[in-house]
């Protein structure tokens, strides 16, 4: 099955510790992204990487990590530093950067 | 970046009807794409439509880029259709801007 894979689909965080989030896609896409959608509100992006060893920060990447070792992988790492990470993650990949973006299932992040 | 608004905010219909969701974007862009949020959260792809006409079954969608604005059109509505509607742009920035969404609640 070709998509994009987010892991785990619910995530409980202590105060002060880190979480990553897990983005896997085997659509061979080079530029991949990650989202946050607040309740009711759309998505506000957090990262974006167009290739291999390269990303730019987004509108809100302030308290947030990405790496990006190999073309299939984006994980997002949740940092303590990030104020108000109750959200809902939605990452997302498209072959190039300026064609058509595909979603996968999201990640619930809730801090306890 | 670029401002994209979305009406109406909330639409009730009963099943059966159709319904115009509209999206006034604020600059020219190269892509747009209309999306459905199901109840889970996922979102699932509508149509990528930067210019011109789509079609898909009960669906359609229409871009006029020259005057920022795309329509969506659903007609026939189920219950299945309900959830909420996102219209997002891009300009070539590498960033899609998403409005607030459309939430349509389809009843039997």
């Amino acid at each position: 099955d070709g998509g994009i894979t987010q892991s785990p689909k619910y995530l409980f965080r202590k105060e002060g510790q880190n979480v990553t989030l897990s983005c896997e896609q085997n659509l061979n896409h080079d530029a991949m992204y990650w989202y946050r959608q607040d309740p009711g509100q759309g998505l506000r992006l957090i990262y974006y990487s167009q290739i291999v060893n390269d990303f730019q920060k987004g509108d809100i990447a302030e308290g947030y990590s990405v790496s990006r070792e190999k073309k299939e992988s984006f994980p997002l790492t949740v940092t303590s530093a990030q104020k108000n990470p109750t959200a809902f993650y939605l990452c997302a990949s498209s072959r190039d950067g300026n064609t058509e973006a595909f979603f996968g299932q999201g990640t619930r992040l809730t801090v306890v | 970046g670029i401002q994209v608004e979305q009406s109406p905010p909330d639409l009730i219909l009963q099943e059966g009807a159709n319904s115009t969701l509209r999206c006034n974007f604020s600059d020219s862009v190269n892509n747009l794409q209309w999306f459905h949020q199901n109840p889970w959260g996922q979102l699932i792809n509508l149509f990528y439509i930067p210019s011109g006409t789509k079609q898909n079954g009960r669906l359609s969608a229409t871009t006029v880029a020259t005057e920022r604005y795309s329509l969506l059109y659903i007609s026939s509505s189920q219950t299945t259709d309900s959830g909420v509607y996102f219209c997002a742009v891009d300009s070539g920035a590498n960033n899609l801007f998403f409005g607030t969404g459309t939430r349509l609640t389809v009843i039997p």
